[in-house]
């Protein structure tokens, strides 16, 4: 079993409606990371957290340490949230990342 | 611009043979993390750097070696190529606070 898993593995939604990806990870953590990865390939760092809840735009991410999960939101999705999001924790061994498998989501109009 | 810098950004080589790939990281960060993903494997951590120290190793092959110069560019050097080894290549860097910016990347075939 990977120690990161994320849910679902594909998505596909119509523009304007709220989207839930879903991280669970097996090992303790300092903290956890949701990025995005476009279509071109690069990597974009969306959120680091450790506790509680972060907003940035319409993307919300929050995490439950005691529950070992995490969720990023998307509200009023647009085509160009179109990309692949990848969760990935820190374990505090040198700030090293364990990667989920990412989940991809296309947004059509 | 996350202001991490790789290059090359395609590379196309046969087996067996030795390729550079380098990385300059963001401006004052002291920290270079570099990254595989594959298909098959999906993001791995291999190996990373802090001011031109070794600090931690993940899942890199004998066939890699990586360093980190005074001015703290970093080069993952990759060896005997072998079909397996193509996939994107991603170095970060970390500066004080925990958030990695990555690099855009060097695609590496292997033909």
């Amino acid at each position: 079993k990977n120690e990161v898993e994320q849910s679902p593995q594909n998505l596909t939604a119509q523009e304007g409606e709220f989207i839930t990806i879903n991280c669970s990870y097996s090992v303790g953590i300092s903290a956890l990371h949701w990025l995005q990865q476009h279509p071109g390939g690069g990597i974009v760092s969306l959120f680091m957290l450790s506790s509680g809840k972060k907003k940035h735009g319409r993307l919300i991410a929050t995490i439950n340490i005691q529950e070992k999960h995490s969720s990023l939101h998307i509200t009023a999705s647009h085509p160009r949230d179109s990309a692949v999001y990848i969760c990935a924790v820190d374990t505090g061994t040198a700030s090293k990342l364990t990667f989920g498998t990412g989940t991809r989501l296309q947004v059509t109009l | 611009d996350s202001g991490v810098t790789q290059t090359p950004k395609h590379l196309i080589t046969a087996t067996g043979q030795r390729v550079t790939l380098r990385c300059s990281p963001r401006s004052g960060d002291l920290s270079v993390y570099w990254y595989q993903q594959s298909l098959d494997q999906g993001l791995q951590f291999l190996i990373q750097y802090y001011n031109g120290e070794e600090r931690a190793k993940g899942n890199i092959l004998e066939r890699f070696s990586a360093q980190q110069f005074p001015d703290l560019h970093s080069e993952l050097n990759l060896s005997s190529l072998e079909l397996g080894d193509s996939a994107l290549y991603f170095c970060a860097s970390r500066g004080t606070a925990d958030t990695q910016y990555f690099g855009p990347g060097t695609r590496l075939t292997v033909l």
